[in-house]
């Protein structure tokens, strides 16, 4: 109930190719659902988040698409860049509470020049 | 850009000995979190803490873990004895309370 699956383990992409990185989750009680970047050896930072009022948010290259009655929502990178080439976890946080962060198992993101 | 910063960077310690990790959170910021990553798996919470108490544990937070805010900007995790499942990279995080998480660079830490 507290999970959040996540899919692919891995992608590789060619410049200017559109990854798209799947999560799914259970509990309704979530209601914000964030994005994270993390790059080797660096803590994971916040990318993009959306919550379930809106079907999909986009901040310059990246995209959510949110479908809550499926319960599941993506990351779309736009014009892919070598320099986007990281680690992407989808969390989510249940509503009320303290902001705790449910992770994602994560995507490994590779962007071929 | 304000940053969380944590100390140390890597800490190797033997199996059975005590461990603290440091956190300096964003000054203005009042929810603090600990959470940690084995190699090459997902982003697990530990434990978030306000008002000066724990408000949510995870079941990984064990007798073993305890945190502490000892004075008005560090935020520490204490492992009382450590094993070698508790290596991992631990990282500290804290938010204003609007949803966003501000992550540290981590603590790695290695038990031998």
């Amino acid at each position: 109930q507290q999970q959040v699956k996540q899919s692919p383990q891995s992608l590789i992409v060619q410049k200017g190719g559109i990854p798209i990185i799947n999560c799914a989750y259970e509990n309704t009680a979530f209601d914000y659902f964030p994005w994270y970047q993390q790059f080797p050896g660096k803590g994971p930072a916040l990318l993009i988040a959306i919550r379930p009022d809106v079907s999909e948010k986009k901040e310059g290259r990246f995209t959510i698409s949110f479908n809550k009655s499926a319960k599941q929502f993506s990351l779309h990178i736009m014009d892919s860049q070598p320099g986007d080439s990281a680690t992407y976890f989808c969390a989510a946080s249940p509503s009320g509470g303290y902001n705790k962060l449910i992770f994602g198992a994560g995507t490994r993101l590779a962007v071929h020049p | 850009e304000p940053e969380v910063t944590q100390t140390p960077s890597h800490q190797v310690t033997q199996m059975g000995q005590e461990v603290i990790l440091r956190c300096v959170p964003i000054s203005n910021h009042l929810y603090f979190y600990w959470y940690r990553q084995i190699l090459g798996q997902k982003v697990e919470f530990l434990v978030s803490f306000y008002n000066n108490e724990i408000s949510e544990k995870s079941e990984i937070f064990d007798d073993q873990f305890s945190v502490e805010r000892p004075d008005g900007s560090n935020f520490t995790l204490k492992i009382r004895s450590t094993k070698l499942e508790d290596s991992a990279m631990y990282f500290c995080a804290s938010s204003s309370g609007a949803n966003v998480l501000t992550f540290g660079a981590g603590s790695r830490l290695t038990v031998l």
